[in-house]
């Protein structure tokens, strides 16, 4: 099925390790888009990519580095876990492309980080 | 900046009760509306959506209408299921520039049989 893929669904850190989350999608989307989810505070956005080749940052960019690819892809890198980047972090991605509008989101399952 | 709010939770509904989850908004312009519900373990999924002032979105008998004046976009079903029972949240997208959509923290009903 079309749609937004995650990987990996699970992953247990130690403080100080790195890893990449990686995010593909098939629906020839432009902009993709990185949340992390916590209790009490809904989403917040780390990183988008409006379009291939560029990369913004969102509300809490600190601790994470992110990488479009190609159009498909948009991978996002914990250099140095910390228990506060303890999080379910989700993917999405949206047809608009620069200037477009009213498009919604479609996002991935998931992935669930504890760092301990 | 722009911002949205929502009712907290968590509400506790009979099946077959009237819902209601209040969202109301800020926002420069006149932004695009969103309802996203998550149920347990899943990602979000798009429930409707509205563009313009006065659009109604509907799906699943789900509806919420875009007010310009009072800025809301309030989440109403006529009668719940146990399987409603999941997150939901209202999310803004301003019709200008390239911004990402900005979500409301969310709002867990769970429907008892």
């Amino acid at each position: 099925n079309a749609g937004v893929t995650q990987t990996p669904k699970f992953q247990v850190l130690k403080t100080g390790q790195s890893m990449t989350l990686q995010c593909a999608q098939d629906m020839n989307h432009n902009s993709m888009y990185w949340y992390r989810q916590d209790p009490g505070m809904g989403l917040r956005l780390i990183y988008y990519s409006a379009s291939e080749g560029t990369t913004d940052k969102g509300e809490v960019p600190n601790g994470y580095n992110v990488s479009r690819l190609n159009k498909r892809e948009f991978s996002l890198r914990l250099e140095s876990a910390a228990p506060s980047q303890t999080s379910v972090y989700f993917c999405a991605s949206s047809e608009a492309g620069p200037g477009e509008v009213g498009y919604g989101y479609t996002f991935g399952s998931g992935t669930r980080l504890t760092v301990v | 900046g722009d911002s949205v709010t929502q009712m907290e939770g968590p509400v506790t509904l009979s099946e077959e009760a009237f819902l209601t989850i209040n969202c109301t908004y800020t926002a420069t312009g006149y932004p695009s509306l969103f309802w996203y519900v998550q149920y347990p373990g899943e990602g979000l999924q798009l429930l409707l959506k509205a563009t313009k002032a006065d659009d109604k979105g509907s799906n699943k008998g789900f509806e919420a209408t875009y007010r310009k004046e009072t800025t809301s976009f309030h989440l109403e079903k006529g009668s719940v299921q146990v399987s409603d029972s999941a997150v939901y949240f209202c999310a803004l997208l301003r019709n200008s520039g390239n911004t990402p959509l900005v979500f409301g923290k969310g709002t867990r009903l769970s429907v008892i049989a």
